[in-house]
């Protein structure tokens, strides 16, 4: 089945550690996301991707890095520059031409700093 | 410049009761529009969409839309609620200028009680 995986979808770190979050996906898409969701809020766009080896920053950027070596691949490094890590991020994929910017999401990882 | 506004952050209602959840759009090019339900500690899944042709769209679990050019809304509507319709849900504009980059609402929480 095509589709997103994310991994690991439970995380826990002690305060000032980085944390590299997996996003692949199998769907052969161009461009790939990622999403910070806290509690009772909507999504905030960090990183994106169109191309293999090119990203542009979102919204809240400050405190992440990614990569996008390969097209399926598109993992996210939270830093210690994060001030408040704790969060539920969501990597999601799109087709760009033809595909109205329809987004295909994965199950999503919780990172918990202790 | 896109933006959405899904105007209840929360909408409880009984079981087997018709709801509707609220959705405006502010665009100066022709847009592509979405919802997503997004269950607790689980990804974003698409529940329709509309692209162009009937104003009217019918989506997965029973759910429609009708998109209203003039009021600029796509509001969601189902005629009898399940306890299993609880989640979150969220709309969504893309448009021809923004490089069908998806602008998200804030997302509404529809809390179904027996």
């Amino acid at each position: 089945d095509g589709g997103i995986t994310q991994s690991p979808k439970y995380l826990f770190r002690k305060e000032g550690q980085n944390v590299t979050l997996s996003c692949e996906q199998n769907l052969n898409h161009d461009a790939m996301y990622w999403y910070r969701q806290d509690p009772g809020q909507g999504l905030r766009l960090i990183y994106y991707s169109q191309i293999v080896n090119d990203f542009q920053k979102g919204d809240i950027a400050e405190g992440y890095s990614v990569s996008r070596e390969k097209k399926e691949s598109f993992p996210l490094t939270v830093t210690s520059a994060q001030k408040n890590p704790t969060a539920f991020y969501l990597c999601a994929s799109s087709i760009l031409s033809g595909g109205y910017g329809e987004l295909f999401f994965g199950e999503g990882s919780r990172l918990t700093v202790l | 410049a896109q933006s959405v506004t899904q105007l209840d952050s929360q909408v409880p209602v009984f079981e087997e009761a018709p709801v509707e959840l609220r959705c405006n759009y502010s665009s100066s090019v022709s847009v592509y529009l979405f919802w997503y339900v997004q269950y607790p500690n689980q990804g974003l899944q698409l529940l329709l969409k509309y692209l162009s042709g009937s104003t009217l769209v019918k989506g997965i679990n029973g759910f429609e839309a009708e998109f209203n050019k003039s009021q600029t809304s796509f509001h969601l509507r189902k005629p009898s609620v399940h306890i299993s319709d609880t989640a979150e849900y969220f709309c969504a504009v893309s448009g021809l200028g923004a490089g069908n980059m998806l602008t998200f609402g804030g997302g509404t929480r529809l809390m179904v009680k027996p």
